[in-house]
Parts: C-alpha cells; sequence; structure tokens
C-alpha cells in the first residue's frame, strides 16, 4: 500500500460544481504538495504546505483552493473549473520542504465537461 | 522557469537490450531523483542521487550523478517487459529552491 493514498481516483464534474479531491500521507512527513500532470508536459507544482503553512501559489488560479488541517491531510477544493483544467492531479509528500525526495500518491484523474 | 532537458521522448526496445536516458540542464543542481510512472499510477521513486559524480544501483538501474552537475543519466540492464513505463527525471538546484521535472521518457519493450 502506498504511503500517500489520493479520492477519489477519478471525478468527473461540470464547470459549476464544487467538488474536493483529498490526500493522507501516512510517512510522517511534513512538506505536502500538489501537482498538475498534462499529457506531454512536465509536471507542474501548484501548492506546497510545510509543517500546516502554505509555502508556495504557483501563480495557481483562484478556483484551486487547497487545505492543510495537519501534516498528514492536505485538500484541494475545486470550483468553476475550465475545460483545460482536466488533468491527473498528483499529490505528494516529503519529510519537509528542505528534505527531498517526495513521494508520490497514485492521482486524481480529473475530467471537466 | 528552470528547464530539464529529458532525452529520448520514447524508446522501443527488445526485452533482453539495455536501455539509457538522460538528463541535461544548463545549471547546476545538487540533486538528482529518477522517478517511474506507470498507467494510472504515480510516479514512484526510483533512485536518488546527492553527490557529483555518485553511480546509484537498484536492482537492474543504475543511476550517475554528472560530474559537471548538469546532467544526469538512467542505465536498464537487460530490460524486460515489465520495465515500460514513463521515466521521469527531477532536479533541485540549491537547498530552498523546488524540484524541477524532465518532461519523461516512455519505454516501451517488445517480448
Amino acid at each position: 500500500e502506498t504511503g500517500v493514498t489520493q479520492t477519489p481516483r477519478h471525478l468527473v464534474m461540470g464547470m459549476t460544481n464544487k467538488k474536493s479531491l483529498k490526500c493522507e500521507q501516512h510517512l510522517g512527513h511534513n512538506a505536502m504538495y500538489w501537482y498538475k500532470q498534462s499529457a506531454k508536459k512536465p509536471l507542474e507544482l501548484m501548492f506546497v504546505y510545510n509543517f500546516k503553512e502554505q509555502t508556495e501559489n504557483n501563480s495557481v488560479p483562484s478556483r484551486f483552493s487547497p487545505e492543510c488541517p495537519n501534516s498528514s491531510h492536505l485538500f484541494l477544493h475545486l470550483h468553476t473549473l475550465q475545460p483545460e483544467d482536466s488533468a491527473l492531479y498528483l499529490c505528494a509528500s516529503s519529510q519537509d520542504e528542505e528534505v527531498q525526495p517526495q513521494h508520490f500518491g497514485d492521482g486524481t484523474r480529473l475530467s471537466i465537461l | 522557469g528552470q528547464q530539464l532537458n529529458q532525452s529520448p521522448q520514447s524508446m522501443f526496445i527488445q526485452e533482453g537490450e539495455d536501455v539509457s536516458m538522460n538528463c541535461t540542464s544548463s545549471s547546476i543542481f545538487n540533486t538528482w531523483l529518477w522517478y517511474k510512472q506507470e498507467p494510472g499510477e504515480g510516479p514512484v521513486l526510483l533512485i536518488a542521487l546527492y553527490k557529483a559524480g555518485e553511480l546509484t544501483s537498484n536492482g537492474r538501474l543504475t543511476a550517475q550523478f554528472g560530474i559537471t552537475r548538469k546532467d544526469s543519466f538512467l542505465n536498464i540492464s537487460a530490460s524486460i517487459p515489465s520495465d515500460v513505463g514513463i521515466y521521469f527525471c527531477a532536479g533541485r538546484k540549491t537547498s530552498g529552491s523546488r524540484l524541477t521535472f524532465g518532461e519523461g521518457t516512455q519505454l516501451t519493450v517488445n517480448p
């Protein structure tokens, strides 16, 4: 079983829906990350949390809203998404921001209708 | 942003062949990571490199941190069908900077 668990694995939503992606890590790590993975493109870093504090927002549109209630859980709240937001959303964790490597979950495949 | 050039973009090989891929940058890195991603799954860490010149193996996989600190190589020996997937390199320039990922090398192994 992976140390980083993401739910749901697949999500189809309309542009006006509100949904949330969940990530939980069982590795005792203190840093958590959200990435967007689109076909034929490098992984795009979206957000970083270190010890529950957001330390990176990589110019992500406000229709994506992260939440980190504790070091083990990370959410990505979605609202009024666009078709170009369809992608695989990956969560990762590391010991802390300074200590690599990062360990990834299996992602949520998001499709926007 | 910082770009990593990963090559080749794709490889089609016969089972039993050796594979070599690499990542290059115009900047110096102090960490290189190699990941493998299979369909429907997230990237899985294969090898982590932290020192220039470092050569590290993980089974049939061997990765090297280039001595110029601007590149890294991954070799797979005696490939098997389960080696199929996308291999990503990732690098970090300095302490406090973010990981940069390559675009990946899609490996196909024909039995």
